[in-house]
C-alpha cells in the first residue's frame, strides 16, 4: 500500500542536479522516506533515508519539508549510470513491519550526454 | 552490503509444473522477504520467510501457491507452484541484516516465464 506520489518521468542533462520529488502527505510522525532505485535488469538498491531532518551521504541528498508531507532527493551530478526508476517509500521502522517494503510506481529517470 | 545468490537466474516452465527459487546470502540477516515484479510493474511484496515457522504473507498471496522455507539464518527457498503463463515475473529475495539495520539489499531476481 503506496503512500507516496511521485512523477512518472524526468530527465536530467549529465553533470547537472537531479531534483526528483516526492509527496508522502498522509505520513505519520514515526515514519521514514526511504529512496531505492533499481536500474535496468537488476535488483533496487537502497540510496538513503531520513526522518525529519536533511541527509546527504555519498550518493545522494534527501531534503524533508518542515511539515513532513514531502521529500526532495537530489543527485548533485547526475551521470549516465544515475539512469534509473526512483522509489520513494514510506515505513514505519519497528516490530514487524521492519525490512518491508511497499513499492510505488517510482520516478523513471532519464539522464542525457 | 550483503552478497545475495538467486538460483536460477531465469527459467522457462511450462504450465502446471512448479520452480523453486533459492536465495542464498553470505552471511546472517535477520530478516529475508520475497518480492514479485510482474512485466513493466513495481515491486509487490510476496512473504516475510520466518526462519523455523511459518512464513507472513501479505494480502493476495497465499501458502499453497509460493510455499517458503527459511530453515537457517542465510537461505530461503520460493516456490511457485502450479504455474500459469500470469506467473510470469521477476522474482527477488530481499534482506535485512539486523533489527536496527535500515538498509535492505536485493538480490539479481530470478526471471520466470511460463508457457
Amino acid at each position: 500500500d503506496a503512500k507516496t506520489t511521485q512523477p512518472t518521468s524526468m530527465d536530467c542533462a549529465e553533470g547537472r542536479a537531479a531534483n526528483l520529488p516526492c509527496n508522502h502527505s498522509t505520513i505519520s510522525g514515526n515514519e521514514y522516506v526511504y529512496w531505492y532505485r533499481q536500474i535496468h535488469s537488476q535488483g533496487p538498491q537502497y540510496i538513503i533515508h531520513g526522518l525529519k531532518n536533511n541527509e546527504t551521504n555519498e550518493m545522494a541528498s534527501l531534503i524533508i519539508t518542515e511539515d513532513r508531507k514531502s521529500s526532495t532527493l537530489i543527485l548533485p551530478h547526475a551521470t549516465l549510470r544515475d539512469t534509473a526508476v526512483y522509489y520513494c517509500i514510506v515505513r514505519y521502522d519497528r516490530g514487524s513491519t521492519l525490512g518491508r517494503l511497499y513499492f510505488g510506481r517510482g520516478t523513471q529517470l532519464t539522464v542525457w550526454p | 552490503s550483503a552478497v545475495i545468490s538467486q538460483k536460477p537466474s531465469r527459467d522457462i516452465c511450462q504450465r502446471g509444473t512448479s520452480l523453486t527459487i533459492q536465495c542464498q546470502v553470505d552471511s546472517q540477516v535477520t530478516m529475508m522477504f520475497w518480492y514479485r515484479q510482474q512485466p513493466g510493474q513495481s515491486l509487490t511484496l510476496i512473504a516475510t520467510a520466518n526462519q523455523g515457522s511459518e512464513a507472513t504473507y501479505e494480502s493476495g498471496f497465499v501458502i499453497d501457491k509460493f510455499p517458503i522455507s527459511r530453515p537457517n539464518l542465510t537461505f530461503s527457498t520460493l516456490t511457485v507452484s502450479n504455474m500459469s503463463p500470469e506467473d510470469s515475473s521477476i522474482y527477488l529475495c530481499s534482506v535485512v541484516r539486523g533489527r536496527d539495520s535500515r538498509e535492505a539489499f536485493f538480490g539479481q531476481g530470478t526471471r520466470l516465464t511460463v508457457v
